[in-house]
């Protein structure tokens, strides 16, 4: 079955404790992407990968680091978060030169105290 | 700067009504349009992409339409259930397939039985 996967679902950390959300999608995608959602301000992308060891900035990408060392998956560093960090979290891959959709993982709920 | 709206923000509405859900975007250069259904604390899914060149998409009871001129798409429900009830968000993505998906807030469908 296509999908991505993210992990934890949920986790909550202390102010300054770095954590890392995994990624991993089994679809073969070049394109991956990290998003968070917060209310009222919808989806915002953080940084985004066109392939293997090549990432760039997206919106929002201050407090945050990424890593793409292999093509299926793309992890989130938070190196030391904080609690403006607290937010929904989607891991996003999809096809760079084929018009296809777009593929999510189930969300990482992250609250920071 | 690509903006995306949907309206209304949020619906309600008795069990076996056709409905509508409206998405408007300031730039019409885009390279696909997805609709995406999210339900309370998950995951998003994709239920039709329709790529730039294509006026519509069909999916059971779903059909979606794509004016780019216009800068609109419509989500069509037909014969609405309960198990609709969601959030329903729609993302434009520009250019190519290496430029991000833009979100609209989404619009909340309740539908009563």
């Amino acid at each position: 079955e296509a999908q991505v996967t993210q992990n934890p679902r949920y986790l909550i950390t202390v102010t300054g404790k770095k954590l890392t959300v995994t990624c991993s999608q089994n679809m073969n995608h070049e394109y991956m992407s990290w998003y968070r959602q917060d209310p009222g301000l919808g989806l915002r992308q953080i940084y985004y990968s066109m392939n293997v060891e090549v990432t760039d900035k997206g919106d929002v990408p201050e407090g945050y680091k990424v890593s793409r060392k292999e093509k299926r998956n793309f992890p989130l560093i938070l190196e030391s978060p904080s609690p403006n960090q607290t937010s929904l979290y989607f891991c996003a891959s999809s096809f760079l030169r084929q018009n296809t959709e777009a593929f999510f993982g189930q969300g990482t709920r992250l609250t920071v105290v | 700067k690509q903006e995306v709206t949907q309206i209304p923000a949020a619906l309600s509405v008795p069990e076996g009504e056709n409905l509508v859900l409206n998405c408007s975007f300031t730039d019409s250069a885009i390279y696909n349009l997805q609709w995406f259904r999210q339900d309370p604390g998950k995951g998003l899914t994709s239920l039709l992409l329709i790529q730039s060149s294509q006026r519509e998409q069909t999916s059971g009871r779903l059909n979606a339409s794509l004016d780019k001129s216009s800068g609109r798409s419509t989500l069509y429900i037909a014969a609405s259930q309960p198990g609709d009830s969601a959030t329903y968000l729609c993302a434009v993505r520009r250019n190519s397939g290496n430029t991000p998906l833009v979100f609209g807030k989404g619009t909340r469908l309740s539908v009563i039985a």
